[in-house]
């Protein structure tokens, strides 16, 4: 079945930028669907960070879109996100998501999250 | 784009039904049969539980229904039981995707 896995740094220093990766397994990424960031601030609710298709073509959150890049590797298999500028604001646990193949739909299945604290 | 309005919780007892509500606007909810609903419990990830409206994935309970009235997407829990217990999140198509706040579901 298909596996989504995050990685990347736990600790960001502000003003600095995020980087996050999302390797896929069980499903190849260059064979469709949308695949999508979503993050949740402590103890708080979720936030569409933003999505790409399999082909490449990209779509963020209107008030994160000055800031946020996502890109797919199909050789690796994987999907990135990078935001830049960060502050402590964007402390949040960052998930990744398989979405729906059609449109900015449903999401499934989710990895498991990792936490990313902003803080010197 | 605005966060869709949820009750912040919600609780029933054992075997009872209970019913969350998701309202929105013309350009998300009502605008679209897009809407999805997870779960998620504590330190997990969210789990997709009903997409399009009304349709359940692959081994989720039929005890979990969904629906739509104009603006306002619902979610209903029929038969609760313990496990039941966790938070509620709606989303819908907007042109783009937007979540609802959360819904914390507590079995008394």
């Amino acid at each position: 079945q298909v596996q989504l896995q995050e990685s990347g740094p736990g600790l960001v220093k502000p003003s600095e930028t995020l980087s996050l990766t999302c390797a896929v397994s069980g499903y190849s990424i260059s064979s469709g669907y949308y695949w999508g960031w979503i993050r949740q601030p402590p103890g708080k609710g979720l936030e569409w960070i933003g999505s790409i298709y399999h082909s490449g073509s990209t779509y963020y959150n209107p008030s994160l879109k000055s800031r946020v890049t996502i890109s797919v590797d199909t050789s690796k298999n994987q999907f990135s996100l990078k935001l830049s500028s960060v502050t402590a604001a964007d402390t949040a646990v960052y998930y990744c998501a398989r979405q729906d193949p059609i449109i900015l739909n449903w999401f499934d299945p989710w990895g498991q999250g990792t936490l990313v604290t902003v803080s010197s | 784009q605005s966060a869709l309005t949820q009750p912040p919780s919600a609780s029933g007892s054992p075997g009872q039904s209970v019913t969350i509500s998701c309202t929105g606007t013309s350009s998300d909810v009502g605008g679209y049969n897009y809407v999805s609903w997870y779960q998620q419990h504590p330190g997990k990830a969210p789990k997709l539980m009903i997409y399009e409206v009304s349709k359940r994935p692959s081994g989720v309970p039929d005890r979990f229904s969904g629906s739509k009235s104009g603006n306002t997407a619902s979610l209903t829990v029929s038969g609760l039981q313990a496990e039941d217990e966790a938070d509620y999140y709606c989303s819908s198509y907007a042109g783009s995707v937007v979540f609802g706040g959360g819904t914390k579901l507590t079995v008394l």
